[in-house]
């Protein structure tokens, strides 16, 4: 069973749609961050997310972005009005208290 | 700042050759560096990393890299290529060990293996 699994594994919206993409890690976990990955470009860091609270944010992740744990478990990524260029796999990654990092199999979000 | 540049976004090799992937870094602190590799409809899997302990480090699947200040590189190398290692791998920085530093990646290579 992995560590984290994320859902959905695709995603398909149309332009200026809400999505949100979903996080699960099974336990111990304690730092989250979401990456992304545009199609032939570099793995980006998007957040980090600690203790409830983003730690690190780039540039890339503006006022249209929002991470949540809403229940303590879930750990996920809003989009609210999705642009052509959010078009990328978005990886969702945790760190666990055995200090190990995993990474989630990623979402294909397609924006047309 | 921290970047890394990985040379060659597609290499081949036959079954059996040396698999070599490059890497080089740019850092303003002491480097924490990373292979990352991703198999097809999986997510990032470590293969190795290197935190100052020892320049060259071993990894999974018999993977090694030499961390080479001289070079600013972090070279990843495999003896003898198997068709399982076909995959896209992924050169990565931080500027800690530890969870709350953020990794930054190269473009990846993708290693095709030639039976």
């Amino acid at each position: 069973e992995p560590e984290v699994t994320q859902t959905p594994s695709h995603q398909v919206t149309q332009m200026g749609q809400e999505v949100i993409l979903r996080c699960v890690p099974i336990s111990n976990h304690l730092y989250f961050y979401w990456y992304r990955q545009i199609l032939g470009q570099k793995v980006e860091f998007l957040v980090s997310f600690y203790n409830n609270e983003i730690s690190e944010k780039s540039e890339i992740f503006d006022d249209q972005f929002s991470v949540e744990r809403p229940d303590g478990s879930n750990f996920t990524l809003k989009i609210r009005s999705t642009k052509l260029e959010d078009s990328a796999m978005y990886f969702c990654a945790t760190y666990t208290t055995n200090e190990k990092l995993f990474f989630g199999s990623g979402t294909q979000l397609s924006v047309l | 700042a921290q970047s890394v540049t990985q040379l060659g976004s597609h290499v081949s090799v036959s079954e059996g050759a040396l698999v070599l992937l490059r890497c080089n870094y740019s850092s303003s602190v002491p480097p924490y560096l990373f292979w990352y590799v991703q198999y097809p409809n999986q997510g990032l899997q470590l293969l190795l990393k290197y935190t100052s302990a020892a320049t060259l480090v071993k990894g999974i699947n018999g993977f090694e890299a030499e961390f080479k200040k001289s070079e600013t590189s972090f070279h990843l190398t495999k003896p003898s290529a198997h068709m399982s290692d076909a995959a896209e791998y992924f050169c990565a920085v931080s500027a800690s060990n530890f969870g709350n530093e953020k990794l930054t990646f190269g473009t990846g290579t993708r290693l095709t293996i030639i039976p």
